[in-house]
């Protein structure tokens, strides 16, 4: 069974352009996180998905993210304009269930360096 | 809001020797406290969790521990070996399924062949 996967897994761009992060959940999994780590810093959490549905995105930092999960299959998360702070590892989890002892599956991450 | 200390953000222990990781949580209600290990270049894995009616959990050669009155949990890792070198991240979280979970800032973890 195949993990989660994102793609890009680096993505190099300028202030004030525009980047379009995926993630494709393990399938069946109805539960999609995105994640982002600052460098050296916590794993914070942006938002969470069931199916389609935005669940909480209380970790969003500001209206420049924004994140999709049409048909509830995989997921974007589009920064735009890009700023400096915004640069960091941007993870993607997802779990079959929402209970609290569900294992979240960590895809490989995206690295995001904004210039 | 709620948040989660982890300490020391880097350790580096004699290979056979042991790895202790500290954590201490907020938030009160926190009941579950997965810990992720991350080696280079992949992605964080859980490799243990423990919930808040047991106060020690082992596996092999790692064990938490959790103290819900210190609001403390730890991570501890016997017989160390060169494939234990990597992040390791302790986590806490709620109850409820909408209950984020609330990461701590990693531990770099090397082991000194």
């Amino acid at each position: 069974e195949a993990g989660v996967t994102q793609f890009p897994s680096h993505s190099v761009i300028e202030k004030g352009q525009t980047v379009t992060l995926r993630c494709d959940p393990i399938s069946g999994h109805d539960n999609l996180y995105w994640y982002r780590r600052v460098m050296g810093k916590e794993i914070k959490f942006l938002l969470h998905f069931v199916k389609e549905s935005k669940q909480d995105e209380s970790g969003m930092p500001n209206n420049r993210f924004l994140a999709e999960r049409t048909g509830g299959t995989y997921s974007t998360l589009k920064v735009q304009p890009a700023e400096l702070e915004d640069s960091g590892v941007y993870f993607c989890a997802s779990s079959q269930g929402a209970f609290f002892q569900e294992t979240q599956y960590f895809g490989p991450g995206t690295r995001l360096l904004v210039l | 809001g709620e948040n989660v200390e982890q300490h020391p953000s880097t350790l580096s222990v004699q290979e056979g020797d042991s790895a202790v990781i500290k954590c201490t949580y907020s938030d009160s209600a926190s009941n579950y406290f997965p810990w992720y290990k991350q080696e280079l270049g992949k992605r964080p894995q859980l490799i243990i969790d423990i919930r808040s009616n047991v106060g020690e959990k082992k596996d092999q050669r790692i064990a938490v521990t959790l103290n819900k009155t210190a609001k403390h949990f730890s991570l501890h890792i016997t017989e160390t070996q060169p494939e234990d070198s990597a992040v390791y991240f302790c986590a806490a979280r709620g109850y409820s399924s909408a209950s984020k979970i609330i990461f701590g800032s990693g531990t770099r973890l090397s082991i000194r062949p």
